[in-house]
């Protein structure tokens, strides 16, 4: 079935560029989303890109898709100590039509040390 | 905006106890899910649900079940609580639409602990 893997831990430093890697098998993904996760708080949807983009900006996040290596990456310009938390990249899965069903990474535990 | 409310930030109940979650969403979706979420696992689905008193199982169904008598609200039931139930749980709602932009809206968890 299909599979979404991120590695589970990055530490920066302020001020610093964040990149943040993800990769899935379903190469009929429509949109592939990140979200982040503040400690004891739940999902917050940060950014979404469409599969006929390459790339999408929006203030300090970049996401870039590259549809052939079914590979998805997340930059954090300026990387603050408020942008620690969980990030999760998903994908919709294919087969499940119009049931919303998501396919998560592992999260990616991202530390920004002062 | 939409929101996802959770009835429990915090929920401590005892071993054999039947436990409810509660789950509301006020922008009118059709799909909800039900997930837990452990460190080292990441989001394990429990159930889901695309439409009102239909219902499906997600990957880790078994000491579950769930109810969805009205399209905005999602209970999530332990039948019999056990210790391997402690867990974070998160309720998420979506729209429908094949292939559409349809991102799941989460609330904000419910900390589970079963003494």
């Amino acid at each position: 079935g299909e599979d979404v893997e991120q590695s589970l831990f990055l530490s920066v430093r302020e001020g610093d560029s964040s990149v943040i890697n993800c990769t899935y098998t379903d190469s009929s993904s429509t949109y592939l989303y990140w979200y982040k996760q503040e400690p004891g708080a739940g999902l917050q949807l940060l950014t979404y890109i469409f599969s006929n983009m390459d790339m999408k900006q929006d203030q300090r996040l970049t996401v870039l898709l590259n549809k052939k290596d079914k590979h998805l990456s997340l930059r954090i310009a300026d990387t603050q100590t408020g942008d620690s938390a969980i990030y999760f990249c998903a994908e919709k899965e294919a087969l499940q039509g119009n049931t919303g069903k998501l396919i998560f990474g592992q999260g990616t535990t991202l530390q920004v040390k002062p | 905006d939409v929101k996802v409310t959770q009835s429990s930030r915090y929920l401590v109940k005892r071993t054999g106890e039947k436990v409810f979650l509660e789950c509301v969403q006020d922008m009118d979706h059709e799909n909800m899910f039900w997930y837990r979420q452990d460190p080292g696992l990441g989001l394990r689905l429990i159930y889901f649900s695309y439409d009102v008193k239909m219902k499906e199982k997600g990957d880790i169904p078994e000491g579950y079940s769930v109810s969805r008598e009205k399209k905005e609200r999602f209970s999530l039931i332990l039948e019999s609580a056990s210790t391997n139930q402690t867990s974070m749980y998160l309720c998420a709602s979506s729209r429908p639409g094949q292939g559409a932009y349809q991102p799941q809206h989460f609330g904000d968890g419910t900390r589970l602990s079963i003494l």
